[in-house]
């Protein structure tokens, strides 16, 4: 079955740096892949997503980018807020209807 | 906006007695899933479910667990006879059918923890 591995497991930076959070998947037949931010004690919430037609997607200061042949996709964060600090975990699916696959996460701290 | 609702948020109950976690989709979706995440651990996946019947289902999701959806709104996790190791915060999901994306809507959980 699918694995997803995710690194680092935590990542502190500076308010104002950029974050990278790394997943590698190992199911080639995954086609979906999202990005949850779960503050603490609450709910995992989408942030970004990308389907494996694409190579990269953008929405303001996240960015996710997507490496098929390589297995691996990447969370980018810029312009961090103190905000931002939560886990993040990335996830594969294999699809319409299917479950996801989540990594085991990476708490991101945010010091201002 | 719309969101999945869950209750209770925090069950508590003894080891061998039966639990039933309770959902409410959003109402035009039709994929339904549970999933755990046991204190400071990543989320897994239990089981998913849609048109009445368990589409998936993961090796966690054993015989002591069922899932049902009773009536046109709820969607229920049982546990049978729970174990000290089921604790954990179970979140409920869904997604609609038709859509290009495949997000899923996670709801905020319960928390239960078996003594």
């Amino acid at each position: 079955g699918e694995n997803v591995e995710q690194h680092p497991s935590t990542l502190s930076v500076q308010e104002g740096d950029s974050a990278v959070i790394k997943c590698t998947y190992s199911d080639s037949a995954s086609n979906y892949f999202p990005w949850y931010k779960q503050e603490l004690g609450k709910r995992p919430q989408l942030i970004i997503d990308i389907r494996s037609n694409v190579g990269e997607k953008k929405d303001q200061r996240i960015a996710v980018t997507l490496n098929k042949t390589a297995k691996h996709f990447s969370l980018h964060i810029t312009e961090t807020q103190p905000e931002d600090s939560a886990v993040y975990f990335c996830a594969a699916s294999l699809g319409y209807g299917q479950n996801f696959v989540f990594g085991p996460g990476t708490r991101l701290s945010v010091l201002p | 906006e719309p969101e999945v609702t869950q209750t209770p948020s925090h069950q508590v109950t003894q080891m061998g007695q039966e639990v039933i976690l309770r959902c409410v989709p959003i109402s035009n979706h039709l994929y339904f899933y549970w999933y755990r995440q046991i204190l400071g651990q990543k989320v897994e996946f239990l089981v998913s479910f849609y048109n009445n019947e368990i589409s998936e289902k993961s090796e966690i999701f054993d015989d002591q667990f069922s899932v049902e959806r009773p009536d046109g709104s709820n969607f229920t996790l049982k546990i049978r006879s729970t174990k000290l190791e089921d604790s954990a915060m179970y979140f409920c999901a869904s997604r609609p059918t038709i859509s290009s994306y495949n997000e899923q809507f996670f709801g905020p959980g319960t928390r239960l923890t078996v003594l």
